[in-house]
């Protein structure tokens, strides 16, 4: 367990809906990671947050969105959704954004199903 | 844009068999270079790292350098194990102006180990 937890584990959604997936990062760390790991795109990182302001984009469509609560939790909202999206998304955290010092600990993903 | 190719597999071996995963890189500045490993139903795991030219990064058994020179990172065992069976991910984490960025993979190598 690493300490990082995604809800929910599993969501069956239809096209043109919107879904929010939820991350508790590990107690103690402030950066958040999402990456979406898809059949046809492997791992792709998407966001990252650092105690609550955004630190870097990835390959985030326009679509999607996130953010970083107080709390630091972490919400991702994906809206308008296509087959294309469904895809396993997992969130990660680290105690402080890169610089290879600090191991990123991921949660279990959550699986999203777009029909 | 920066990028890490490695063999997909899946790599079929048996229980005591000497291992090689090549992982080469691209990408500009001085990454810091990563392996993870995910078992079925998991989520990513950190199974080693090296920050800089020449270090070598060392867990479970498994191990990698880091060579600037040919940018590769090829995980490394002596005697693998049927519990070693999984999905291995090569990954680099790149810095912009702003700092690092998230973590870029691989396409994975699944691992398979026959008793």
């Amino acid at each position: 367990d690493s300490g990082v937890t995604q809800t929910p584990k599993h969501l069956i959604t239809a096209t043109g809906q919107r879904v929010t997936l939820r991350c508790s990062p590990r107690s103690g760390d402030l950066s958040v990671y999402w990456y979406q790991q898809s059949l046809d795109q492997g791992l792709q990182f998407l966001i990252q947050y650092y105690n609550g302001e955004e630190r870097a984009k990835g390959n985030i469509l326009e679509r999607f969105s996130a953010q970083q609560f107080p709390d630091l939790h972490s919400e991702l909202n994906l809206s308008s959704l296509e087959l294309g999206d469904s895809a396993l998304y997992f969130c990660a955290s680290s105690v402080a954004p890169g610089a290879g010092a600090y191991e990123q600990y991921f949660g279990p993903g959550t699986r999203l199903t777009v029909t | 844009g920066d990028s890490v190719t490695q063999m997909e597999g899946p790599v079929t071996l048996s229980e005591e068999a000497f291992l090689t995963i090549n992982c080469t890189y691209t990408a500009t500045g001085y990454p810091s270079l990563f392996w993870y490993v995910q078992y079925p139903g998991e989520g990513l795991q950190l199974l080693l790292k090296a920050t800089k030219a020449d270090d070598k990064g060392s867990n479970k058994g498994f191990e990698a350098t880091y060579r600037k020179e040919t940018t590769s990172f090829h995980l490394e065992k002596g005697s693998v194990q049927v519990s070693d069976s999984a999905v291995y991910f090569c990954a680099l984490e790149a810095y912009s102006g702003g700092g690092a960025d998230g973590l870029t993979f691989g396409k994975g190598t699944h691992l398979i180990i026959q008793p």
